[in-house]
């Protein structure tokens, strides 16, 4: 079945560092790659997406990687801010969207 | 309206009871999704509708869970006889079809807090 890994431990990273999460699959072939942030209380936010046949997607301070040999995506945070402190969910999908199980990100100043 | 909006935002429930929630989704868009977490867990997903085609059902739990959506627009699920392996947070989302196929993403409204005691 298909299965969706991402680090169930928290990264703890100081104020001013690249935080860099993994998402990891495998028995899966998704069209795309989505990366969500979630607060507590509160629904998933759309980051980034990136497809099948993209390499690297950046948007602000994010960046994502994906490597479809590998079935394996990088998310990158760079100059990381206490604001950025959340659970980031990786998701895959063809038509509907199937969710990792998050890593939680704790920035400290 | 601007956002996914649920309800209620936290229901309580005996055992043994049937519960109803609510989504409304963001006008215009043609796909839903449900999803529930559990704490600490990731996202499951229940069902998709995208417009008048057959609901995807594939990953309800059993047969107490349904779901239907009216008019293209608002979805109900409903659970029956709940138990307490059913307490978490269902989450609904919505999407215009090129989003959900790979163009943007899905959004999320803020869930709804389901107790069984």
């Amino acid at each position: 079945s298909q299965k969706i890994e991402q680090n169930s431990e928290a990264l703890n990273i100081q104020e001013g560092k690249t935080a860099t999460l993994t998402c990891n699959y495998t028995n899966y072939s998704p069209a795309y790659l989505q990366w969500y942030r979630q607060d507590p209380g509160r629904g998933p936010v759309f980051l980034l997406l990136i497809r099948e046949n993209e390499k690297e997607k950046r948007k602000e301070r994010l960046k994502v990687t994906f490597d479809t040999t590998l079935k394996q995506s990088l998310f990158h945070i760079t100059a990381s801010q206490p604001a950025d402190s959340a659970t980031y969910l990786c998701a895959l999908g063809r038509d509907k969207l199937i969710f990792g199980t998050g890593t939680r990100l704790q920035v400290f100043p | 309206g601007a956002g996914v909006s649920q309800s209620p935002s936290n229901k309580v429930t005996e055992k043994g009871k049937d519960v109803e929630l609510r989504c409304d989704p963001i006008s215009g868009h043609t796909a839903l999704y449900w999803y529930r977490q559990s704490l600490g867990q990731g996202l499951e997903f229940l069902i998709y509708f995208q417009g008048n085609s057959a609901p995807d059902k594939s990953g309800l739990p059993s047969d107490r869970f349904s779901a239907e959506r009216t008019g293209g627009s608002v979805s109900t699920l409903t659970i029956q006889r709940t138990q307490q392996e059913d307490s978490a947070v269902y989450l609904c989302a919505s999407s215009l079809v090129a989003e959900g196929q790979g163009r943007g993403g899905y959004t999320f409204g803020s869930g709804t807090r389901l107790t069984v005691v």
